[in-house]
């Protein structure tokens, strides 16, 4: 267990939907990663929070966006899905550059 | 930009045979180098990390040394066990992307009784 916990662990959907998923970092991370498993396009870089700040942006759709909130938690909203978008999204927490910890993820699967 | 290529899989192995996931990468500043393993239904974990040339990763009987002369990271553990079934990533992150980390396409290994 790395203590990252994402919810839901699984999320079943239909084209053009919305849907919200969580994540909460270990205790006292204050960063924040997202990333994106895909069969297609292997494991990306979503975006990074630190301290509620965004920091970077990697390969994130518009349709996409997320934050990170005073508690530390953070949300990763997706929205107008499309079929293309069904994939592991996996959270990710560190306390310094070096080390991130995984979430075990959440299953999106868009019909 | 940075990119990372590791050997085409999947592996497949006897028990207690040796093991190693080749791993290279490109990068513009000096990277840090991470294994995570993955097993079926689960997230990932880091396996190992080295921060700078000639470290060397070690976990669970899996080892990685860094090789700045040939860009290397390769995978090796002497003795794999059924349990070490798992998807493979090597993985960087340097500050000149930030924190990011920047994933291989991953290496299946499948370990027969």
């Amino acid at each position: 267990d790395s203590g990252v916990t994402q919810t839901p662990k699984h999320l079943i959907t239909a084209t053009g939907q919305r849907v919200t998923l969580r994540c909460s970092p270990r205790s006292g991370d204050l960063s924040v990663y997202w990333y994106q498993q895909s069969l297609d396009q292997g494991l990306q870089f979503l975006i990074h929070y630190y301290n509620g700040e965004e920091r970077a942006k990697g390969n994130i759709l518009e349709r996409f966006s997320a934050q990170q909130f005073p508690d530390l938690h953070s949300e990763l909203n997706l929205s107008s899905l499309e079929l293309g978008d069904s994939a592991l999204y996996f959270c990710a927490s560190s306390v310094d550059t070096y080390e991130q910890y995984f979430g075990p993820g959440t299953r999106l699967t868009v019909t | 930009g940075n990119s990372v290529t590791q050997m085409e899989g999947p592996v497949t192995l006897s028990e207690e045979a040796f093991l190693t996931i080749n791993c290279t990468y490109t990068a513009t500043g000096y990277p840090s180098l991470f294994w995570y393993v993955q097993y079926p239904g689960e997230g990932l974990q880091l396996l190992l990390k080295a921060t700078k040339a000639d470290d060397k990763g070690s976990n669970k009987g899996f080892e990685a040394t860094y090789r700045k002369e040939t860009t290397s990271f390769h995978l090796e553990k002497g003795s794999v066990q059924v349990s070490d079934s798992a998807v493979y990533f090597c993985a960087l992150s340097d500050r000149t992307s930030g924190s990011r980390l920047t994933f291989g396409e991953g290496t299946q290994l499948t370990v027969n009784p």
